[in-house]
């Protein structure tokens, strides 16, 4: 079925690096696809998303890169801060249907 | 304070209770959404609305869930017969239809002892 999953569970950085959290999704009838940050206690905050028809999308900090070929997503943080640390979930979704597929999330520990 | 708002934060409720959740989206979204998030998983769809129109549901939703949205405003989501499989975060989210961009709320922790 659909499924969208992370390839680490945990990722630990320090402050100041940059960080990828990578992602492998299975339909490729997906047509949206979104980075969410969850902390602890907390609903997801949207963090940046891209169409299906684009291979990178910049925001503040972060960037977020699309490879349709081999169906991986990934979010960049430049500059990586404590406040940073989060677990990170990919979500994809077809146009067709509006509901978001979640996959399992990575944590993200920024050490000072 | 203008995003989503879910009551209650925490419910504790004994199996075989019936509970009721509470959404309100921001005010302005016509779809609304409902998930539920086990502890190091991701948020699982349960159903969403357009207006007041129940228009996708999972097969996660069994009988004993049901969701209203009466209005086309608030939602809400109830279980009756509580199992202790039911224990989760259940999430709200609201979007509008310009853009697919979904706003979560902070969620219900429910507790089924």
């Amino acid at each position: 079925g659909e499924s969208v999953g992370l390839h680490l569970p945990t990722l630990s950085v320090q402050e100041g690096d940059n960080s990828i959290i990578n992602c492998a999704y299975s339909n490729s009838a997906s047509d949206y696809f979104i980075w969410y940050k969850q902390e602890s206690g907390k609903g997801p905050q949207f963090i940046i998303d891209i169409r299906s028809n684009m291979d990178k999308r910049q925001g503040q900090r972060v960037t977020v890169l699309l490879n349709k070929t081999v169906k991986h997503l990934s979010l960049q943080i430049a500059a990586t801060q404590p406040g940073d640390s989060a677990v990170y979930f990919c979500a994809e979704m077809m146009d067709s249907s509006y509901k978001l597929i979640f996959g399992s999330g990575t944590r993200l520990l920024v050490r000072p | 304070d203008t995003g989503v708002s879910q009551d209650p934060r925490h419910k504790i409720t004994k199996r075989g209770q019936n509970v009721t959740f509470r959404c309100d989206p921001i005010s302005e979204h016509n779809r609304l959404y409902w998930y539920r998030q086990t502890l190091g998983q991701g948020p699982e769809f349960l159903t969403y609305f357009q207006n007041e129109a129940q228009l996708e549901k999972s097969r996660l939703l069994s009988d004993r869930f049901s969701a209203e949205r009466p209005k086309g405003s608030f939602s809400t989501l109830e279980i009756q017969r509580t199992e202790q499989g039911d224990s989760a975060m259940y999430l709200c989210a609201s979007s509008s239809t310009i853009n697919y961009e979904q706003y979560f709320g902070p969620g219900t922790r429910l507790t089924v002892t």
